[in-house]
């Protein structure tokens, strides 16, 4: 099956500082989704993105599928930022795999 | 608010014993799919129902079983508890004509 590798597992900023995340991925996929867990365990979604660039306020996502990776960009980050961030792929239908995630600890 | 709902929100149970547990989705999400987290990982893909019929499986025994409702809720059945069952289990669904899956908010087993 497809493999989905996260890098940083673990990244620590003060407040205000920007960070990037990445994921790379084995094979060609039709999904990406991009989530945050928060500390009770709901997986908020932040971007679905297959291919291309999307922003959302401090966050955007890149995904470039011919190489096969996609990375997450948190500007001016913030305490509330703090959690795991998951990368999730897919190539058929809406089954996903996960990547390990990146825990992410702002400290203010 | 994703509009996914999951009952219970925590369970306690011992080894050998069964478990239901429960989904709710939005209105118009045709697709339903349950994950398993173990503690310090990401979550894995169980199954995945479509229209009340099971549309993939992941690398999970049969004594994990799931149901679809006409009311887009769903169930998910595991018999037979073992230690390592304990876990979130994630139930997320998609909306009629899109790839995105929106997660509730899980439900925390502790198999005993």
């Amino acid at each position: 099956g497809i493999q989905v590798e996260q890098s940083p597992p673990d990244l620590i900023l003060q407040e205000g500082a920007n960070s990037t995340l990445r994921c790379n991925f084995s094979d060609s996929v039709n999904n990406l989704q991009w989530f945050h867990q928060n500390p009770w365990g709901q997986l908020i979604n932040l971007f679905y993105i297959p291919s291309g660039t999307k922003q959302n306020g401090r966050l955007s996502a890149t995904t470039v599928a011919t190489e096969r990776y996609s990375l997450l960009y948190i500007s001016s980050s913030q305490t509330t930022d703090s959690g795991v961030y998951f990368c999730a792929v897919g190539t058929s239908g809406s089954r996903l795999t996960f990547g390990e995630g990146t825990q992410l600890t702002v400290n203010p | 608010e994703t509009g996914v709902t999951q009952s219970p929100t925590h369970l306690i149970k011992t080894r050998g014993q069964q478990v239901t547990l429960r989904c709710s989705s939005q209105s118009g999400h045709n697709t339903v799919s349950w994950y398993q987290q173990a503690l310090g990982q990401g979550p894995q893909f169980i199954f995945q129902y479509y229209r009340e019929e099971e549309n993939g499986r992941g690398n999970f025994p049969p004594r994990f079983s799931g149901l679809q409702f006409p009311n887009y809720s769903s169930e998910l059945n595991v018999n037979a508890l073992e230690l390592d069952d304990s876990a979130l289990y994630l139930c997320a669904s998609s909306p009629i004509s899109q790839e995105t899956q929106y997660f509730g908010p899980g439900t925390r087993l502790l198999v005993l």
